[in-house]
């Protein structure tokens, strides 16, 4: 079975500063890796994703995240934060199947950031 | 180029009722999926169709819910009868096949707005 962790249902940071939305996972063998942010009332919107090479991933809006594998992490950052970050964010692993079976993402609970002046 | 369309955005029913949730996908995508969210948890996985079949439905909670997607189009959830613990979120995600060398589905999910479910 697979499954997210995010440790933090709430992360406060004030604006300008960096910003780190930890996410670990546990799936077997190599995973697939995404986060996704939620806007009040309205859908969950990609932000960025890990499928293979590079272990920093860059996406959307300035955001970037970390796969570490020995550490089954893949923490989300920003270097600046915005107060338009302020969102709910959900990392999310799909389980990476010789098969080629095992398609659907697994969530975490989120995490709320809120980003203040 | 529309995205993910679900309707109705809020629905309030009584337990016992029926209640049926509707999800348009993004033209051209065979993947589709439903995920629910009770207030507070995860975003938990419900089925998985490709065109009309059903690839993955493991995460259904039990025949009370009937989900079809007839002709590999738009997709209906429905839920008969609905009891309390249905209340929640619905998001309704659709995919391109773009798959890894593993054959594994590679590319991201767009999901529409979600249907709110409140049963009393």
């Amino acid at each position: 079975a697979q499954s997210v962790a995010q440790p933090e249902d709430q992360v406060n940071v004030a604006e300008g500063n960096p910003l780190t939305v930890k996410c670990t996972y546990s799936v077997s063998g190599n995973p697939y890796l995404f986060w996704y942010v939620q806007y009040p009332n309205r859908g969950l919107q990609f932000l960025l994703k890990y499928i293979t090479g590079d272990n920093l991933v860059k996406g959307s809006y300035g955001f970037e995240a970390e796969f570490n594998k020995s550490q089954t992490s893949f923490h989300l950052k920003k270097p600046s934060a915005l107060v338009s970050d302020s969102a709910l964010y959900f990392c999310a692993v799909r389980q990476r199947l010789p098969t080629g079976g095992g398609n659907k993402l697994t969530f975490g609970t989120g995490t709320q950031l809120k980003v203040e002046l | 180029e529309a995205g993910v369309t679900q309707f109705p955005s809020h629905s309030v029913i009584e337990k016992g009722q029926t209640v049926t949730l509707r999800c348009d996908p993004i033209s051209g995508h065979d993947n589709l999926y439903w995920y629910r969210r009770v207030m507070g948890k995860e975003i938990k996985f419900l089925l998985h169709f490709v065109k009309e079949s059903k690839q993955d439905e493991s995460g259904m909670p039990n025949n009370r819910f009937l989900a079809e997607r007839t002709g590999g189009t738009y997709s209906t959830l429905k839920v008969q009868p609905a009891e309390l613990e249905d209340s929640g979120v619905y998001f309704c995600a659709s995919s391109q096949g773009d798959r890894g060398f593993l054959g594994q589905l590679t590319g991201e999910l767009f999901f529409g707005e979600g249907s709110r479910l409140t049963v009393l």
